[in-house]
């Protein structure tokens, strides 16, 4: 069972705006930075996020992360059918010192 | 361009021992952490181990420790993850990852991941 926890599932129709909590504790999310990982079928996951909002080069603006307290969002606006994959969030733990990933999002373009 | 690359995986019975490699390019190796991190057919992921810039630091998740020992060779620009005691639990493809920082002095907190390599526990 993940420390951070996913909904297991999202989903919309293209063009919508679909978002994904992810929701730590103050070991965690709460005092580290959350850092989102796209992960396409069949291949290795690709940094989406960092440091809570921050896009690396290359990924679109329609992708972007916010955090408050022991929570943290992604939010994908614009859907696309190339969104279509599995989300990590991921957290440094503080307690555990160790990394910290969510159960992953699915996320369905309808 | 970062390149991270996994070789060492394969089928291994209960109770046995692999060793997976890492070769890593595009980067000042010795100057960044490096992860383990690992996913069961069909599951999630899986933070396994990280290891220091300098290699003096380690760090594992509880259900290796004890079982698996991180490495490095910064004069070959690789890491490499011992595994001892192998479960059919540690059946996963295994990824090699590159920290944002020397040491995780603070935290780990991974940038870019290999392609992985399959490692299959079964009799």
């Amino acid at each position: 069972q993940s420390v951070l926890t996913q909904p297991p599932s999202a989903s919309g129709t293209p063009g919508q705006r679909v978002t994904i909590s992810c929701s730590g504790s103050n070991s965690n999310i709460g005092s580290n930075y959350v850092y989102w990982y796209q992960q396409l079928p069949g291949t290795a996951p690709k940094l989406l996020i960092y440091m809570n909002n921050q896009r690396p080069s290359g990924v679109p603006d329609r992708f972007s992360g916010s955090k408050s307290g022991t929570s943290a969002s992604l939010a994908i606006s614009g859907l696309r059918s190339e969104d279509e994959a599995d989300y990590y969030c991921a957290a440094w733990d503080d307690s555990l010192r160790g990394v910290l990933f969510g159960g992953g999002t699915r996320v369905t373009v309808l | 361009e970062v390149q991270l690359l996994e070789s060492g995986g394969g089928l291994v019975q209960p109770g046995g021992s692999l060793r997976l490699s890492c070769e890593a390019s595009g980067f000042t190796f010795s100057t960044y952490a490096m992860n383990w991190v690992r996913q069961a057919p069909g599951k999630g992921l899986e933070w396994v181990s990280a290891i220091s810039g300098r290699g003096d630091r380690t760090f594992y998740a509880d259900s290796v420790k004890g079982r698996f020992t991180i490495s490095r060779d910064n004069s070959e620009n690789t890491m490499s993850l011992q595994m001892e005691a192998l479960r059919d639990e540690d059946t996963a493809v295994y990824y090699c990852a590159k920290d944002v920082s020397h040491s995780c002095s603070s935290a780990c907190q991974i940038e870019y991941w290999g392609q992985g390599t399959l490692v299959t526990v079964s009799s």
